[in-house]
């Protein structure tokens, strides 16, 4: 079946440094690739999204390249800042029936002055 | 202002009680899904429904029940049956079709807490 892996976490950075979330998948045909972040007690906002290979999402500073050859959809920032902390989840949608999500196992973030 | 509603945010339940989480959209979506998060983990599909009078099973279905009477409204009951019922619950809405990178929005979210 369709699954989604991400870094584990927790992941604590320093203001200003420079951010990846590894995001690896396996599916069956050609997902649409998601990032969602979801801010303390609060539901989840998609960051970015990407519909076919080699497409990039980008969106407040971050970015994701779907990349088939490699199953994955690494999301970066180049330089973090305390408001970006939260957790970041990586996800597919399925390419047939009713479209599912299916989430990886998220990763908290925390960014430090 | 166009988005989906969750309510309430927070609510306790006494084991054996049946509990209703109310879900509603405002954005015209024909597909509507109930995701369960438990601390530090990710999401898990308890039911959807791609229209109205019809729904399916997620992969944790069991002691949970949903209707779809109006394609604005989705509600959620958790039942007695559902041995560990505490988490935060998501209601979550799109728009049918393969479109490709068809985005799925989320409410708020609805705390429950047995106690």
């Amino acid at each position: 079946g369709n699954s989604v892996t991400q870094m584990e976490g927790p992941v604590t950075l320093s203001e200003e440094a420079f951010l990846t979330i590894n995001c690896t998948y396996t599916a069956t045909g050609y997902p649409s690739l998601f990032w969602y972040v979801q801010y303390p007690g609060e539901g989840l906002q998609l960051l970015l999204k990407a519909t076919k290979a080699d497409d990039k999402g980008s969106n407040k500073g971050f970015e994701a390249t779907y990349r088939k050859e490699t199953t994955s959809f690494h999301l970066e920032k180049g330089s973090v800042q305390v408001s970006d902390s939260a957790v970041y989840f990586c996800a597919l949608s399925e390419v047939q029936g009713a479209q599912k999500l299916v989430f990886g196992q998220g990763t908290r973030l925390t960014i430090n002055p | 202002d166009g988005g989906i509603t969750q309510s309430p945010k927070y609510l306790f339940r006494k084991e054996g009680q049946n509990v209703t989480l109310s879900c509603e959209q405002n954005l015209n979506h024909d597909a509507m899904y109930w995701y369960r998060q438990d601390p530090g983990q990710g999401l898990r599909l308890i039911y959807y429904s791609q229209i109205v009078n019809d729904f399916q099973k997620g992969d944790i279905a069991e002691g949970y029940s949903v209707s779809r009477e109006k394609k604005e409204s989705f509600p959620l009951t958790v039942t007695s049956a559902q041995k560990n019922p505490t988490a935060f619950y998501l209601c979550a809405s799109k728009f049918s079709g393969a479109r490709p990178g068809n985005t799925i929005y989320f409410g708020e979210g609805s705390w429950l807490t047995v106690v």
